[in-house]
């Protein structure tokens, strides 16, 4: 039962271009969500997050949209750049028992041509 | 360099055999997470410590494993009679606290032959 999904395995995107990747939950408690973005053969590094107190967060060329009604986040890269290409992941928190324990999305393999 | 570091980057052993891996966290970070990696997949929980105290398991943890974390600074994670499937990529974190974003290390990509 996963409740981090992350539907679209890769994307594809022509340099200069927005990226925009998807993240949907399931489970309501979740109230705080991060991206992070692995390389191969690296450990996830982190990107950006968002409070479920806020519908959008931005840093730089990297803004986080969260919609809670629909239990819907998106990641948005602009402009993309041959070097955001990776895999991006999506994590969420909440009360689980007492603990705030990071449950992650399966991934999104970004590739951005020059 | 002040961030998480893992020990070894890379381990192949046969099976049957015991490993165990160390994991450095941020000196000031009281939480400690394991996660497990493989191919096509998120990070899966594994287990977390808060200072010294392993708070939680994850049914993922079979009884080969066990994970340590003396005097609340560095934790090893060791698997007893490995098994092919035991294949993948072993993640540590750290956090300063409970809701605070996890900061990893390179990981220890474990493979049994």
């Amino acid at each position: 039962d996963q409740q981090v999904k992350q539907n679209s395995p890769s994307l594809s995107v022509q340099e200069g271009r927005i990226s925009i990747l998807n993240c949907d939950y399931t489970n309501s408690m979740f109230d705080y969500f991060l991206w992070y973005k692995k390389y191969p053969a690296e450990g996830p590094t982190f990107l950006i997050s968002i409070s479920s107190i806020k519908d959008k967060n931005e840093d730089g060329r990297f803004t986080v949209f969260l919609n809670k009604s629909a239990k819907h986040l998106s990641l948005h890269i602009v402009p993309s750049q041959p070097g955001d290409s990776a895999v991006y992941f999506c994590a969420a928190l909440g009360p689980s028992g007492g603990s705030y324990i990071p449950t992650f999305g399966r991934g999104t393999s970004l590739i951005v041509h020059p | 360099d002040t961030g998480v570091s893992q020990d070894p980057r890379h381990k192949i052993t046969k099976r049957g055999q015991n490993v165990t891996f160390r994991c450095d966290p941020i000196s000031e970070h009281n939480r400690l997470y394991w996660y497990r990696q493989t191919l096509g997949q998120g990070p899966e929980f594994l287990t977390y410590f808060q200072n010294e105290a392993q708070l939680e398991k994850s049914r993922l943890l079979s009884d080969r494993f066990s994970a340590e974390r003396p005097k609340g600074s560095f934790s090893t994670l060791e698997i007893q009679r490995t098994e092919q499937g035991d294949s993948a990529m072993y993640l540590c974190a750290s956090s300063l606290s409970s809701n605070e974003k996890l900061f990893f290390g390179s990981g220890t990509q474990l493979s049994v032959l």
